[in-house]
């Protein structure tokens, strides 16, 4: 069955310091693969998506994603986290044709400690 | 940028009531999307719709229709709230299928 596991419920990390957010997806063939954010009382918004190609993707505000098939994953990284950062993360897998059923993972909170 | 606009922000429903939860987008996308958030679950597609009058189910549509009668906006329907129906509603859009999902603010529904 297709399925995304976000296995990191909660995550808390020190302003400045990395952050490595897991994403472990079971599929078919080959998926189009997203990250999205959810600040506190918004909508989500995509971070980055990868569809072909390098397999290192730069997205929006200083994240990027790393796709490995051989280990099945799409792990969200950045560098330096910024307290703004605060919020659900959610991956997610998608098929390569015109459907738009896309599957959700449950989601990781990210706190950020000042 | 896209907007989505979800109508209520938060809805206190009874069981048994007939709910509608609206939404309009702004920029002439064909394809309009409602999801439900629960915690531990993420999000849950309930359906689809990717042209005017057509609608496709998704993962969860028990107890759900939708309507789509001009291209902006996209209801969802609950024809007897029930209280497992309490959730998070978020309704989405794209252009495409391999463009990103515009997503409105969402809809905390509380049936009691």
């Amino acid at each position: 069955a297709q399925s995304v596991t976000q296995p990191d419920i909660h995550i808390t990390v020190s302003e400045g310091a990395s952050l490595e957010l897991r994403c472990n997806y079971s599929y078919g063939a080959t998926p189009y693969l997203f990250w999205y954010v959810q600040s506190p009382g918004q909508g989500l918004q995509l971070l980055l998506k990868y569809f072909s190609g390098d397999t290192l993707v730069q997205g929006i505000k200083g994240f990027e994603a790393e796709f490995k098939r051989s280990q099945s994953s799409f792990n969200l990284r950045k560098p330096s986290v910024h307290w703004s950062d605060a919020a659900e993360y959610f991956c997610a897998v998608g098929p390569m044709d015109s459907s738009y059923k896309l599957i959700f993972g449950s989601g990781t909170r990210l706190l950020v400690r000042p | 940028d896209v907007k989505v606009t979800q109508s209520s922000r938060y809805l206190v429903k009874r069981t048994g009531e007939k709910v509608f939860l609206e939404c309009v987008q702004d920029m002439d996308h064909e394809n309009m999307f409602w999801y439900r958030q629960d915690p531990g679950l993420g999000l849950r597609l309930i359906y689809f719709s990717y042209d005017v009058k057509m609608k496709e189910k998704g993962d969860i549509p028990e107890g759900y229709s939708v309507s789509r009668e001009k291209k902006e906006r996209f209801s969802l329907i609950l024809e007897s709230a029930s209280t497992n129906q309490t959730s998070v509603y978020l309704c989405a859009s794209t252009g495409g299928f391999n463009e990103k999902l515009f997503f409105g603010s969402g809809t905390q529904l509380s049936v009691l």
